[in-house]
């Protein structure tokens, strides 16, 4: 079944403290992306990567940093959280214009 | 730059009624790719339509229908006889390569 698998689903972490969330696709796909979901302004791009090794920043990529050393992972690492960090997240991998989503993951920084 | 708006925050409906919801998109690309997608309470993003920017057809899914009109950069949507079950949030998005952009969303409440 194709699918893009994000762990963990729920985080609640404190400021400050490294965390990484895991985005794994089994569909082969070339692209895939980093959102953040917050009330009234929908799912905003953090990252996304073109291929394995090359990565470029969406529209909110400060405090935020990703890796693409193979093509089916990509996760998302945020080095120093803060609170303005507690949010939704998608991950999503795209062939063409279709594009598939993780289930995604809520996470709490306090 | 690419801009999608959802003016309408939140839409209150008595179940049966019909429900429509606006989407207004900026792009200076020719080609582009038009979504909706619905959100319900348990979280996940389910895809409802693509639209390209050169297929001007209206559809109609069931109770779904879409009305896509490029000369007012309008893709709106229409649950017609709603159910309890389309509470959800709806966002419009809009494809180039590299990205979808979303608008803020809709939040569809019917009422029983």
């Amino acid at each position: 079944e194709a699918q893009v698998t994000q762990n963990p689903r729920y985080l609640i972490t404190v400021t400050g403290k490294k965390l990484t969330v895991t985005c794994s696709q089994n569909m082969n796909h070339e692209y895939m992306s980093w959102y953040r979901q917050d009330p009234g302004l929908g799912l905003r791009q953090i990252y996304y990567s073109m291929n394995v090794e090359v990565t470029d920043k969406g529209d909110v990529p400060e405090g935020y940093k990703v890796s693409r050393k193979e093509k089916r992972n990509f996760p998302l690492i945020l080095e120093s959280p803060s609170p303005n960090q507690t949010s939704l997240y998608f991950c999503a991998s795209k062939a063409g214009r279709e594009a598939f989503f993780g289930q995604g993951t809520r996470l709490t920084v306090v | 730059a690419q801009k999608v708006t959802q003016a309408q925050t939140e839409i209150s409906v008595v179940e049966k009624e019909d429900v429509t919801l606006d989407c207004v998109y900026e792009t200076r690309d020719t080609t582009y790719y038009l979504f909706w997608y619905k959100q319900p309470p348990s979280g996940e993003l389910v895809f409802l339509i693509r639209r390209n920017s050169f297929d001007e057809q209206n559809e109609i899914s069931g109770r779904y229908s879409w009305n896509f009109q490029k000369s007012t950069s309008s893709f709106n949507f229409t649950i017609t006889a709603s159910q309890v079950v389309d509470s959800a949030v709806y966002f419009c998005a809009l494809d180039n390569d590299y990205k979808l952009s979303f608008g803020a969303g809709t939040t569809v409440t019917v009422r029983a």
